[in-house]
């Protein structure tokens, strides 16, 4: 069936520092890939999406990029800041929002 | 404007126990989905509801589970039984249709003692 496997965290960065999180996934056809950030004491919410292969999806200086050749949807940021401390989950949507999600990678910044 | 509200935000009940977890959805969103979240783990989904009716409930762990939305819009997720292993955060995420971005809920954290 669908999955999503994403690195594990968790991952402590310093502030300004470059930051990927790794996504990949297994699916047929042509899902939508998401990432939803969770910051703490709050609901997920969607920080991105792509719904097709070579689609780039961005926010808040984030960015992600459908790549269907090597399945993968990684999550990249140039320049991190404290506030953006919070768990991270990559998802994947074939069936109308019926969302499969990976694990969640934790990121810590410190200043 | 309001969101997915989920109550009680805190849930804890014994082993054996029947509980109750509710779910306010946006108003005006077509689209109700329970998803479990475990500890360290991403959410899984449990079922989606379109308008009244259970459109998939695929991801209801066994028959303890159950879950309404009798007049399309509050949802109330049914659990009979509880087993420790049942211990988790409930999510509840609406939609505007089938096809729109989820918006989710704080949760509901279930503890079975």
């Amino acid at each position: 069936g669908d999955s999503v496997t994403q690195m594990e965290g968790p991952v402590t960065l310093s502030e300004e520092a470059f930051l990927t999180i790794n996504c990949t996934y297994t699916a047929t056809g042509y899902p939508s890939l998401f990432w939803y950030v969770q910051y703490p004491g709050e609901g997920l919410q969607l920080l991105l999406k792509a719904t097709k292969a070579d689609d780039k999806g961005s926010n808040k200086g984030f960015e992600a990029t459908y790549r269907k050749e090597t399945t993968s949807f990684h999550l990249e940021k140039g320049s991190v800041q404290v506030s953006d401390s919070a768990v991270y989950f990559c998802a994947l949507d074939n069936q109308g929002g019926k969302l499969i999600f990976g694990q969640g990678t934790e990121l810590s910044v410190k200043p | 404007g309001a969101g997915v509200s989920q109550t009680p935000s805190n849930k804890v009940t014994e082993k054996g126990k029947y509980v109750e977890l509710r779910c306010d959805p946006i108003s005006g969103h077509t689209a109700l989905y329970w998803y479990r979240q475990s500890l360290g783990q991403g959410p899984e989904f449990l079922i989606y509801f379109q308008g009244t009716g259970a459109a998939d409930d695929s991801g209801l762990p066994n028959d303890r589970f159950f879950a309404v939305r009798p007049e399309g819009s509050v949802s109330t997720l049914k659990i009979q039984r509880t087993e420790r292993g049942d211990s988790a955060v409930y999510l509840c995420a609406s939609s505007l249709q089938g096809n729109s971005p989820l918006h989710f809920g704080n949760g509901t954290r279930l503890t079975v003692t």
